[in-house]
Formats: C-alpha cells, sequence, structure tokens
C-alpha cells in the first residue's frame, strides 16, 4: 500500500488567497483525521471523519477553514482567505481499528 | 475529558545509554495508549500500543512500555540508544478504540555521539 497520500508537499501563497489540501487514505480506513503542527501550539487535531461524516470538528480555528469527505477515498481541507498564522505543517492521518492512525508525510504551507 | 502529559520537552542522551520518556495520563476509563515517534520532516509513525492486553509493550525498534495503571503511567525506554533515535516521540491517549486520541505535547530526543 502507498499509505496517506498528501498534495502539495510544500504550498507558498500570499495572504488572502485560496488554500485547498488533499488526502488520500489507506484504502479500507474508516476514519480520517486533519492535524495542524506548529512550534508554539504543537499538533492539534482539527477535524475527524468516520465514514465520510464529519464527527468532530471543535478544533477548527474558524470559519475560514472547511473540509470535506466526498467519498472513502479523498479529503480535502481549504483555508479561505489564507493568513500569516495559518503557516503550519498540515498532516492527514488515518485509520481502520483499535485508532491506530497512520500518518501522510505533511504539507508544509508558508503564508506569505 | 482525557489528557496526557510528557514529562520534560526535550532529553538528551549518550548513544549506548538508557532511554526513558515519560508519559502520565488521565482517564476515567481503561484507556488505549500509544506512542509515536516523527523523524524530521516526517509524518508520525507508530511505535508501540497498550489496548488492555499484556501491561508490557514491545514496539518497534527496541522501544517498549509499561502501562502503569496505579500510577496512570506509560513511559517509554529503550536499553541502549542509537544515533537513529534522535526525533520528537509523542504519547497519545484515547478511551475506546473509535474515539478521537488526544496526543501530549511530544519530547524531543537527542542522541549525543
Amino acid at each position: 500500500d502507498a499509505g496517506v497520500i498528501q498534495s502539495p508537499r510544500h504550498e507558498v501563497t500570499e495572504m488572502g488567497q485560496e488554500v485547498t489540501l488533499r488526502c488520500k487514505p489507506i484504502s479500507g480506513h474508516n476514519s480520517l483525521f486533519w492535524y495542524r503542527q506548529t512550534m508554539m501550539r504543537g499538533l492539534e487535531l482539527l477535524i475527524y471523519f468516520n465514514n465520510n461524516v464529519p464527527i468532530d470538528d471543535s478544533g477548527m480555528p474558524e470559519d475560514r477553514f472547511s473540509a470535506k469527505m466526498p467519498n472513502a477515498s479523498f479529503s480535502t481541507l481549504k483555508i479561505q482567505p489564507s493568513e500569516p498564522r495559518d503557516s503550519a505543517v498540515y498532516f492527514c492521518a488515518s485509520s481502520r481499528v483499535d485508532n491506530e492512525q497512520f500518518f501522510g508525510p505533511g504539507t508544509r504551507l508558508t503564508v506569505l | 475529558a482525557q489528557s496526557v502529559t510528557q514529562l520534560g520537552s526535550h532529553v538528551s542522551v549518550s548513544e549506548g545509554a538508557l532511554v526513558l520518556l515519560r508519559c502520565n495520563y488521565s482517564s476515567s476509563v481503561p484507556p488505549y495508549l500509544f506512542w509515536y515517534v516523527q523523524y524530521p520532516n516526517q509524518g508520525l509513525q507508530l511505535l508501540l500500543k497498550y489496548t488492555s492486553a499484556a501491561t508490557l509493550v514491545k514496539g518497534i525498534n527496541g522501544f517498549e512500555a509499561e502501562f502503569k495503571k496505579s500510577e496512570t503511567s506509560f513511559h517509554l525506554t529503550k536499553p541502549s540508544a542509537h544515533m537513529s533515535d534522535a526525533a520528537e516521540y509523542f504519547c497519545a491517549v484515547s478511551p475506546t478504540s473509535y474515539d478521537k486520541v488526544i496526543f501530549g505535547p511530544g519530547t524531543s530526543l537527542s542522541v549525543i555521539p
């Protein structure tokens, strides 16, 4: 299996622009998680889905952030409009049983 | 509510020395416990997990952790540190097999030659 796939790996954009991060979970996994990692705040859970349904989005910072999972093999995290404080590494992870999560390589976002 | 504390944001050990990374959790029910490792510029990778079976759990790369209910601890150990063990280590807890996982703040391990 190819593991969790994230794209792009790096994104540099200007403040105010829309950013879309993409994730393909491992086939057969029924839960998907979006995390944000920064030096200041560590690893934060933004939102997670179970069977494509959002279960907990309490970690989503504000209305500028939105996430979708239209099917079992694809999810997006969108930031509109982006701000410099959104600069971070965003991870996607998927799991099947016992909460053993498999993480993708991350997307490093820089908002200028 | 579940929570995880990791004592020491940074730990340094000499190559060949014992590695001990501390983790304490709070949980109202017997938890699922995990240790993850993150190498530079990579995602997190599962080292080991406790799911109410044996209290001493063996993981990859020679690491192991012991679940101690009376101390609400799940410390990670390795008898002999290797240079390749230098990374960030995260302890995590979940109350069930289907709830979200709560990660600790992480401990950065440095290995001195």
